[in-house]
């Protein structure tokens, strides 16, 4: 199955500041990328889908890029609802996988 | 508003069986396909699961690690899904979550409902 890394695996950030998620796929998975924020307690909740596209109600703080096998999401000017774990879900390939995840922990 | 509420979780012990349910609201069930997704210690996010709508056979596809224990049903009179957990192993505890799907697969999962706890365990 494909496997997705994400990195870092914890990233400080103090609030108002930047933060940049990396997930790397195996192999190509064109844009079938989705984005997840996760918050203790709670499911996951969809932010990105087809590598770069906002969810309905994802503030536009949030971006995403990339193609391929590399992939990016910026949070920029971190708020304290943002600091919660993402996960990114590649829906490619059979069956549809998701990274272990990146908390973003506040500084 | 879209909502999805599962049910079901307990505690169980290893071999044993369990049922969960997840009931949808705010969308037309039958057209969807529909998936769980579990969260566990030892693999984090994992797709468990989906069955597709009526109109693409109501098939079901499972993810290798539950081929065979595990059974989807749906009843769209009741816009209700459910998953069947037999033989149960200690490796399956964690929170299970229900999506909404599509039925060709290649697809997001969006939304989630707020998941059920199973803990397997003697």
């Amino acid at each position: 199955e494909m496997i997705l890394t994400q990195s870092p695996a914890i990233l400080s950030v103090s609030p108002g500041e930047r933060a940049t998620l990396s997930c790397r796929a195996g192999q190509s998975i064109i844009s079938n990328l989705a984005w997840y924020q996760q918050k203790p307690g709670q499911a996951p909740r969809l932010l990105i889908f087809g590598a770069s596209n906002r969810a309905t109600d994802t503030p536009d703080r949030f971006s995403a890029s990339g193609s391929g096998t590399e992939f990016n999401l910026t949070i920029s000017g971190l708020q304290s609802e943002d600091f919660a774990v993402y996960y990114c879900l590649q829906y490619h390939k059979w069956p549809r996988t998701f990274g272990q995840g990146t908390k973003v922990e506040i500084k | 508003e879209v909502q999805l509420v599962e049910s079901g979780g307990a505690l169980v012990q290893p071999g044993r069986s369990l049922r969960l349910s997840c009931t949808a609201s705010g969308f037309s069930f039958g057209d969807y396909a529909m998936s769980w997704v579990r969260q566990t210690p030892g693999k984090g996010l994992e797709w468990v699961g989906f069955i597709r709508s009526k109109a693409y056979g109501g098939t079901t596809q499972y993810a290798a690690s539950v081929e065979g224990r595990f059974t989807i049903s749906r009843d769209d009179s009741k816009s209700t899904a459910y998953l069947q957990m037999d033989s149960l192993k200690i490796e399956d505890s964690g929170v299970y979550f229900c999506t909404r799907d599509r039925s060709t697969g290649w697809y997001w999962f969006d939304p989630w409902g707020q998941g059920t706890l199973v803990t397997v365990s003697s």
